[in-house]
């Protein structure tokens, strides 16, 4: 069975304090991995796909990178702004269905 | 380009009764999941559809059900009602059914009586 497995599962950081949040996956054939933020209330933002090993994608103080067993997402010089759960999410099979972790949530002080 | 859109936002049922969720995708997106979210589980994948045919199913029992009209629309629909349907349901949608990237709605929550 496809395993998403998130840490810490909350992280909190004072403002401008960098650090990573880990995504190791256990699955059949990765297809992609997907970055999401959630705000609370709301949908599932996407940030970032990854899809081979050593892929890297950056935005803003974020960047997301893969290596065969896990993902990473950085957070650089974090804002109070950037409180949010952070989800990660591995694509299999040769369908649509995503297999979620269960999410980090992270508190920025100012 | 509008975003997905679920109806309800809230709802509230009691026990034993059904529920009919809503989400229209984005305009030119042919594919939607259907997610449930709750604190203990995390995103769980429900079912997800296209060109009106289900493709994919998850590990829910048949009282949850779904279907997708040909305007790619599509409804979920919960029958006799428990406690434990209470949940944050998500609707999801992506152009096309081989893994693209899916976009989320609001979300529609659930709370059963």
């Amino acid at each position: 069975e496809d395993q998403v497995t998130q840490s810490p599962e909350a992280l909190r950081l004072q403002e401008g304090e960098s650090s990573s949040l880990n995504c190791s996956y256990t699955v059949s054939g990765l297809r992609g991995l997907f970055w999401y933020r959630q705000d609370p209330g709301k949908g599932p933002e996407f940030l970032f796909t990854l899809y081979s090993a050593g892929e890297e994608k950056e935005k803003e103080r974020l960047k997301a990178t893969l290596t065969k067993k896990e993902s990473f997402l950085h957070i650089t010089a974090p804002k109070p702004e950037d409180s949010a759960t952070y989800l990660c999410a591995a694509l299999t099979g040769a369908n649509s269905k995503l297999t979620f972790g269960k999410g980090i949530t992270l508190s920025v002080r100012p | 380009k509008a975003g997905v859109t679920q109806t309800p936002r809230y709802l509230i049922k009691t026990r034993g009764q059904q529920v009919t969720l809503s989400c229209s995708p984005i305009s030119g997106h042919r594919s939607v999941s259907w997610y449930q979210q709750t604190p203990g589980q995390g995103l769980q994948f429900l079912f997800e559809y296209f060109s009106e045919t289900q493709r994919n199913k998850g590990n829910f029992p048949g009282r949850f059900s779904g279907r997708q009209f040909s305007n790619s629309r599509s409804e979920m629909n919960v029958s006799t009602l428990e406690l434990g349907d209470s949940a944050l349901y998500l609707c999801a949608s992506s152009s096309n059914s081989g893994g693209e990237t899916q976009y989320f709605g609001p979300g529609t929550r659930l709370l059963v009586l």
